[in-house]
């Protein structure tokens, strides 16, 4: 069974420039979830896709992040102008059904603001 | 092996020995407990799960108990090999959410 995908696995960018990241969930997993990890810290839920409905985006700093999973498969998270603390690792995570569920989780884009 | 009773950022273990990881969690309604390994550059990887109506499963080498009365989830690892050195995490579910504990990072000493 082919894991989480995500991509790039790396970005560097200058403070208020724009990025979008990529994940492609495991095959036939309804929920997608992106979280932050801040260094030396947990991940942090972001948002939760049901196919292709948000289930909870309470924690999205709406004014600068978004994200969308059409068709109900892959998703894209962008950012929007960048700020310094949103320096980061993103993960995308993908379950069967609901979050009392195993989440498996891709390996993550790293993102440096400079 | 090394046991401790409060949760802590980092844990040495001599390799053979067993390793015991704890986590206190903060929802009495949560219902749903994980534990995932972490290791640098990667993205958390699944290590065993346990639901509300359990206190004890039992995985290959690993071992998740949950004290409800107390809030308290711990992962037993039986043997800790060199590949066991990683940072551990315990997740939460509650309200459909996961929420995710400190991490402890654990360094196995050969």
């Amino acid at each position: 069974e082919a894991g989480v995908a995500q991509s790039p696995r790396y970005k560097i960018i200058e403070k208020r420039q724009s990025v979008a990241f990529w994940c492609n969930p495991i095959s036939g997993h309804a929920t997608l979830y992106w979280y932050q990890q801040i260094l030396g810290q947990g991940p942090k839920l972001l948002i939760q896709f049901q196919n292709n409905g948000v289930v909870d985006d309470s924690q999205l700093p709406k004014d600068r992040f978004s994200a969308e999973r059409l068709k109900g498969v892959d998703s894209t998270l962008k950012i929007q102008p960048a700020k310094l603390e949103d320096s980061a690792v993103y993960l995308c995570a993908s379950s069967q059904q609901s979050s009392n569920q195993p989440q498996h989780f891709g390996d993550g884009t790293r993102l440096s603001i400079l | 092996g090394e046991s401790v009773g409060l949760h802590l950022p980092t844990l040495s273990v001599q390799e053979g020995d067993n390793s015991i990881i704890n986590c206190a969690y903060s929802n009495s309604a949560s219902d749903y407990f994980i534990w995932y390994k972490q290791e640098s550059g990667k993205g958390p990887q699944f290590i065993i799960d346990i639901r509300s109506n359990m206190d004890k499963r039992q995985g290959q080498r690993v071992t998740v108990l949950l004290n409800k009365t107390v809030k308290h989830l711990s992962l037993q690892i039986a043997a800790t090999q060199p590949g066991d050195s990683a940072v551990y995490f315990c997740a939460e579910n509650n309200d459909y959410k996961l929420s995710f504990g400190a991490g402890t990072t654990v360094t196995v000493r050969a």
